[in-house]
């Protein structure tokens, strides 16, 4: 258990609307990451964050956009949701240092945008 | 964006049997991950390994680093009907803000 929480888990919008997906974690690790899940792709990064305030683009950042204020939190927003965001989004926290990558994994939250 | 090669895109069992699958890339990686996700919850972490040639276990499942660092190979042995799931690969290159590349993975399952 790597002590990642994301909330909502499961969430149905229209299409237009802005909505905030939360990632808390309770370890203090450095980086946080945000992905989506869409069948045939796979898992594709959007954005990560390497600390506070501290923000880059992922593969797949159009139409998103993430805050990180405190350790424990990274915010991923779709500013206005489209269709195509429909997908499982997942966060995940790097809990190694140094050049070691081990990620681990949230619970996600199923995102429904119609 | 890069890939990781994951083939076939499904693998059909028989509960006992032992299962191979592997994972390769055009690029050389510095570490090699492999995740199981269960239906409906995330991908869970079962064997990292950091050095070519590396051979790591984790209960019934064995890991391999590949010698040219482009490929990875995870086998189930005795395989059960938790077993189940999408077993993906990721690969690492080096440098601290340095991103994983997964691959698309392979869903397995077991027939009792």
């Amino acid at each position: 258990d790597a002590g990642i929480t994301q909330s909502p888990r499961h969430k149905v919008t229209e299409t237009g609307t802005p909505v905030t997906l939360r990632c808390h974690q309770t370890e203090n690790h450095r980086y946080m990451y945000w992905y989506r899940q869409d069948p045939g792709h796979g898992l594709r990064l959007i954005h990560y964050s390497y600390g506070v305030k501290d923000t880059d683009k992922g593969e797949v950042s159009d139409g998103y956009s993430v805050s990180r204020s405190k350790t424990e939190d990274f915010l991923l927003t779709l500013e206005s949701a489209t269709s195509s965001q429909t997908s499982v989004y997942f966060c995940a926290i790097r809990k190694a240092s140094g050049e070691y990558n081990e990620q681990f994994f949230g619970p996600g939250t199923r995102l429904t945008v119609l | 964006g890069q890939q990781l090669n994951q083939s076939p895109q499904s693998m059909f069992i028989q509960e006992g049997e032992d299962v191979s699958m592997n994972c390769t890339s055009s690029s050389i990686f510095n570490t090699w991950l492999w995740y199981k996700q269960d239906p409906g919850e995330g991908p869970v972490l079962l064997i990292a390994l950091y050095k070519a040639g590396e051979l790591t276990s984790n209960g019934r499942l064995t890991a391999q680093f590949g010698i040219t660092r482009k490929d990875s190979f995870l086998n189930i042995s005795a395989s059960i009907p938790s077993d189940v799931g999408i077993y993906f690969c990721a690969g690492h290159h080096t440098g601290a803000n340095s991103k994983l590349t997964f691959g698309k993975g392979i869903t397995l399952s077991v027939r009792p």
